[in-house]
């Protein structure tokens, strides 16, 4: 199988406050993750590649200082949301890419559904 | 860059066959793939088009046409689970992670009794 979980499935914190969500690949290791931002009736928008042992590489438009990313482990990467916001409630998706199937397949967390008063 | 484009809404039978279009342009080419995300939940794989071709996957059918940069996700046998957002999606962002996905902006399938 090919599982990916994240934690938490729903936070609602207070703006200027920061938020850390956990994706962990369960029985797989995950070189590379992905972070994905998902408004209301709308698309998923990459934000990073989240790369273990290393930076993550983020997409345009996308605050590094703001989303920070640490990918510490080949299981483990986690978003911290620094200073929220009302504009950062969003659904947050992550992924992962096992190695062993074909390339394009992404695994899919749950999803973290933030929401910033 | 990338960019996708495919029905915002696609209204079909229980039991029909659908069929949902996207076209795509990329700076360059890796595959076609096609998600499916139930409201509030997360977006699960359903195939995957590297080739030009019909590729075949029980009720679910996806090809891809390179020359025309066009691919289309067929679903058969409708069921009302079926009702979800569908997405198509190309390897590769805008920030030079190559391995991201860009998705099109969703097909809302709504299956009527």
């Amino acid at each position: 199988g090919a599982v990916v979980s994240q934690h938490p499935s729903r936070v609602i914190c207070k703006s200027g406050t920061s938020v850390k969500i956990e994706c962990r690949s369960l029985d797989f290791q995950a070189t590379t993750m992905f972070w994905y931002r998902q408004f209301p009736k709308q698309s998923l928008m990459l934000m990073a590649t989240s790369n273990e042992g290393s930076k993550a590489t983020y997409e345009q438009g996308v605050e590094k200082d703001k989303f920070l990313i640490n990918h510490a482990s080949l299981t483990l990467s986690t978003l911290t949301v620094t200073s929220a916001h009302p504009e950062d409630s969003s659904f947050y998706i992550c992924s992962a890419r096992n190695r062993q199937r074909i390339y394009n397949e992404q695994f899919f967390g749950p999803g973290t559904r933030l929401t910033v008063l | 860059g990338q960019s996708l484009e495919q029905p915002s809404e696609v209204t079909a039978v229980e039991g029909a066959i659908v069929q949902i279009n996207c076209t795509y342009q990329t700076s360059g080419f890796y595959g076609l793939s096609w998600y499916q995300q139930h409201d509030g939940g997360a977006p699960t794989f359903l195939s995957y088009n590297a080739l030009d071709g019909l590729e075949e996957t029980g009720r679910f059918s996806s090809f891809l046409s390179r020359s025309d940069s066009y691919g289309y996700l067929l679903l058969q046998e409708l069921q009302m689970k079926d009702s979800a957002s569908y997405f198509c999606a190309v390897r590769g962002g805008t920030g030079g992670g190559a391995d991201g996905l860009t998705f099109g902006k969703g097909t809302h399938l709504i299956i009527q009794p």
